[in-house]
């Protein structure tokens, strides 16, 4: 497999500008999750969808921040108009149903998003 | 809510053992995860704990106490290459899917 694919790897843009990152999951995974890294906050959950259904999105920062997936194999996070803050590195990351046991989460090789 | 803390930095020499701690206090427990993320690089599961006990994987062991609400990820035989992040992350019940909540990561310099 694959593993999760995400693009682009790296982003620039200017603020006030929408950016648009990308995820394809592990085939079969029954959640995508999306995570923000920076330095001074380490790594939050955004959101997360099981089934193609968000379920928790009580870490979107703001309405300026929305995540569609619109089928078991493709999802996005859209940041509309961008800020300079919204600079950090975001993992999207799959895994199975849990049904006991490990069930692991798959990160993402991740995108770097800078904000100028 | 949850609460999960580590130390921010360690050192330790190569050849050496190393313990990375990690506390916790959640409003539910379903298994306590280590991950490993090099610099620039995504995170990578390393151990996986939901009873007591102790969990070993070649030079790599962690430890769980529910009850104390204290895990540690123990590193043997240090290699230069283990100079990385590591992440300790809780999952919360069963009815919370799988969501992790990650701790705000060890970075671990190993010296020659």
């Amino acid at each position: 497999d694959a593993g999760v694919i995400q693009s682009p790897r790296h982003e620039v843009t200017e603020m006030g500008q929408e950016v648009t990152l990308r995820c394809k999951p592990i085939s079969g995974h029954d959640y995508l999750f999306w995570y923000r890294q920076t330095m001074m906050r380490g790594l939050e959950l955004l959101i997360y969808f099981n089934n193609n259904v968000p379920i928790d999105d009580s870490g979107m920062p703001e309405d300026r921040f929305s995540a569609k997936m619109p089928n078991a194999s493709f999802s996005t996070l859209k940041i509309q108009p961008s800020e300079p803050r919204d600079s950090a590195v975001y993992f999207c990351a799959s895994s199975p149903v849990v049904g006991g046991g490990n069930n692991e989460q798959f990160f993402g090789p991740g995108t770097r998003l800078t904000v100028l | 809510g949850q609460n999960i803390d580590q130390p921010t930095e360690m050192t330790a020499t190569e050849g050496a053992i190393v313990q990375i701690n990690c506390t916790y206090q959640t409003s539910g427990f379903n298994g306590l995860f280590w991950y490993q993320q090099h610099a620039g690089e995504a995170p990578t599961f390393l151990s996986y704990n939901v009873l007591d006990g102790l969990e070993e994987k070649g030079r790599f062991s962690s430890f769980l106490s529910r009850s104390k609400g204290y895990s540690y990820l123990l590193l043997k035989e240090l290699q230069m290459k283990d100079s990385a992040s590591y992440l300790c992350a809780v999952r919360d019940l069963p009815n919370a899917g799988n969501m992790l909540t990650f701790g705000g990561g060890t970075r671990l310099m190993v010296k020659p």
